[in-house]
């Protein structure tokens, strides 16, 4: 699986956007970009996927750029509660296979 | 909504133990994956099971770990003569094969400690 580069940390106001940028420059044409986040102490949350299209979900947006060589996962409102480490994974569509996590970015939300 | 759930949430433990843990997949989920996460890093893959078929072991799982998905619902990972760098969280996640885009549904884990 392709590896990707995010940012260590971000600082977000409450109420504004959070724009969360990875880079996944060595993705292939058959691998998805998938993001979890993980609140403290919690199992990892699936957030959205997407292979090539922008995709929008209750949670969020993903932008896929159209080399697909890096992608923003946008938060349009961001409250205190997603205050949490963000994780872009690129993986293999159609077969089962790990998800490879990296360190992530730590989103911080405040008031 | 029933999720994945995994039990115990919280084990402590002495070094030389041995613990298990248990994960219950959601409903009709034929894939389930067990990953490790220690403090400050992203989880690591263990392991996985199609059905009741282990098809791939990471080099992580030292033969002191074992894992079972005997009737291919839930699952067990066992922890033989635990050492204090077990110490961590064991997630486990399930997911519905079912081609591109398939997606992992993690529990909220179990957190071991070793003495």
């Amino acid at each position: 699986d392709a590896k990707t580069t995010q940012p260590t940390s971000m600082d977000c106001a409450e109420g504004r956007a959070a724009n969360l940028p990875c880079n996944h420059s060595t993705i292939s044409g058959n691998e998805y970009v998938y993001w979890y986040r993980q609140i403290h102490s919690q199992g990892p949350q699936y957030i959205i996927h997407g292979l090539k299209n922008n995709e929008t979900n209750e949670m969020a947006s993903l932008i896929i750029t159209e080399d697909r060589k890096s992608s923003t996962l946008i938060l349009p409102h961001a409250t205190l509660r997603d205050t949490a480490v963000y994780y872009c994974i690129v993986r293999v569509g159609g077969t089962a296979s790990k998800l490879t996590f990296g360190t992530g970015t730590r989103l911080q939300v405040t008031l | 909504d029933t999720g994945v759930s995994q039990n115990p949430r919280h084990k402590i433990t002495k070094r030389g133990q041995n613990v298990t843990f248990r994960c219950d997949p959601i409903s009709e989920h034929n894939r389930l994956y067990w990953y490790r996460q220690t403090l400050g890093q992203g989880p690591e893959f263990l392991t996985y099971f199609q059905n009741e078929a282990q098809l791939e072991k990471s080099r992580l799982l030292s033969d002191r770990f074992s894992a079972e998905r005997p009737k291919g619902s839930f699952s067990t990972l066992e922890i033989q003569r635990t050492e204090q760098g077990d110490s961590a969280m064991y997630l486990c996640a399930s997911s519905l094969a079912q081609g591109a885009g398939e997606t992992q549904y993690f529990g909220p884990g179990t957190r071991l400690l070793v003495l």
